[in-house]
């Protein structure tokens, strides 16, 4: 039962451009949601994050977004940069539960 | 500072054999939890210990599996019996009481199971 869906396993964007990488989630309990990213043989970072009473949490070039109707929230990444080219995983997180459900993660290439 | 850190980073074992996992937390994280990722697939919840509380152990997929955290600090994993659906890399996480969603991960220690 994944209740943290990533449909897109990978994902191509030229530098530059904006990227938006996706995530849907099947538990009406999940309140609180982190992006993490992830470099080959190192551990996940965390990116960003959003809690269930915003639609949106801005940081730099990195913004999340939080459709709670549609258990949808998507990250976006402008301008993108080569360096962001890593996996990125969504978490969710329920009130008062302090393990994170993560998505299958999309690997982001950025094109020079 | 120090972030997380796990040893060892790659281990080869056999099926049947019994392996250990340790990791060292950030200092002062009260917070640490354990995750696998099996190839092609997310991180997958295993344990996580929280202060002087029981261990909340609802991800562990067996009872091979099992976990310690002494002294609040350290932490070993240890599956018994490898099988090689065990292979996978476990990674170890740690936070800080009140930011626990804001996990701090170490490189993972990569088991292959032959």
């Amino acid at each position: 039962d994944q209740q943290v869906k990533q449909n897109s396993p990978s994902l191509s964007v030229q530098e530059g451009r904006i990227s938006i990488l996706n995530c849907d989630y099947t538990n009406s309990m999940f309140d609180y949601f982190l992006w993490y990213k992830k470099y080959p043989a190192e551990g996940p970072t965390f990116l960003i994050s959003i809690s269930s009473i915003k639609d949106k949490n801005e940081d730099g070039r990195f913004t999340v977004f939080l459709n709670k109707s549609a258990k949808h929230l998507s990250l976006h990444i402008v301008p993108s940069q080569p360096g962001d080219s890593a996996v990125y995983f969504c978490a969710a997180s329920a009130f008062g539960n302090e393990k994170l459900t993560f998505g299958t993660g999309t690997r982001l290439t950025i094109i020079p | 500072g120090a972030g997380v850190s796990q040893s060892p980073s790659n281990k080869v074992t056999e099926k049947g054999k019994d392996v250990e996992l340790r990791c060292d937390p950030i200092s002062g994280h009260t917070a640490l939890y354990w995750y696998r990722q099996s190839l092609g697939q997310g991180l997958e919840f295993l344990i996580y210990f929280q202060g002087n509380s029981a261990p909340d152990k609802s991800g562990l997929p067996s009872d091979r599996f099992s976990a310690e955290r002494t002294g609040g600090s350290v932490s070993t994993l240890t599956i018994q019996r490898t099988q090689q659906e065990d292979s996978a890399v476990y990674l170890c996480a740690s936070s800080v009481w009140g930011t626990s969603y804001e996990q701090y991960f170490g490189p993972g220690t990569r088991l292959t199971v032959t």
